[in-house]
């Protein structure tokens, strides 16, 4: 399976923007990056996602490397309800389940 | 849209005991989607429903059954519940099974087994 790595926890700053990371360095051709966040237990929210190109939309952007090993989540204006933890997943070629790791859980700062 | 909805919202049942949990969307997906989800972890496949009228097992399909009622319908039955059942329950569904297809998630059942 894709494996990714994200960093545990990470802070921002209410209004800035925030940038979270992901790894995902053994991704096959195929094989789409998705970003899910989770807020306080509440079912998964899905943000965005993606297969080579950068996306967009109205809750983030999605940044992905050429060698499409890593990529980063970035939120542009960060509020106090977006902290949550966020995940990135990447969906292997014939899965059926989204596999959540731990996540990078995101404390927006007033 | 309700998007995705469940219930009960909170449960506690006794060792042994049955209950189904029901789960509906209006977004006219074909695919549904069962995870549980236990403290400070990750969300796991129990079942999946590619289409109406199809039924497959996920990571940890053991001590559940389910059924696909309809296109909108997906509900989760623990025929004689265990400790170990303990745990939020998320529904899920997608437009199709597959990659490219992203799966939105209802508010989930909070099931206590004691």
């Amino acid at each position: 399976d894709a494996k990714t790595t994200q960093p545990p926890s990470m802070d921002c700053a209410e209004g800035r923007a925030a940038n979270l990371p992901c790894n995902h360095s053994t991704i096959s051709g195929n094989e789409y990056v998705y970003w899910y966040r989770q807020i306080h237990s509440q079912g998964p929210q899905y943000i965005i996602h993606g297969l080579k190109n950068n996306e967009t939309n109205e809750m983030a952007s999605l940044i992905i490397t050429e060698d499409r090993k890593s990529s980063t989540l970035i939120l542009p204006h960060a509020t106090l309800r977006d902290t949550a933890v966020y995940y990135c997943i990447v969906r292997v070629a014939g899965r059926r389940a989204l596999t959540f790791g731990s996540g990078t859980r995101l404390q927006v700062q007033p | 849209n309700a998007g995705v909805t469940q219930t009960p919202k909170f449960q506690v049942l006794k060792t042994g005991q049955s209950m189904t949990l029901q789960c509906a969307q209006d977004m006219n997906h074909n695919s549904m989607y069962w995870y549980r989800q236990d403290p400070g972890m990750g969300l796991r496949l129990i079942y999946y429903s590619a289409s109406e009228g199809t039924t497959d097992k996920g990571e940890v399909p053991n001590g559940y059954n389910v059924s696909r009622l309809n296109k909108r319908e997906f509900s989760l039955r623990l025929e004689s519940a265990a400790p170990s059942q303990t745990s939020v329950y998320f529904c899920a569904s997608s437009l199709l099974v597959g990659e490219g297809h992203e799966q939105y998630f209802g508010p989930g059942t909070r099931l206590t087994v004691t």
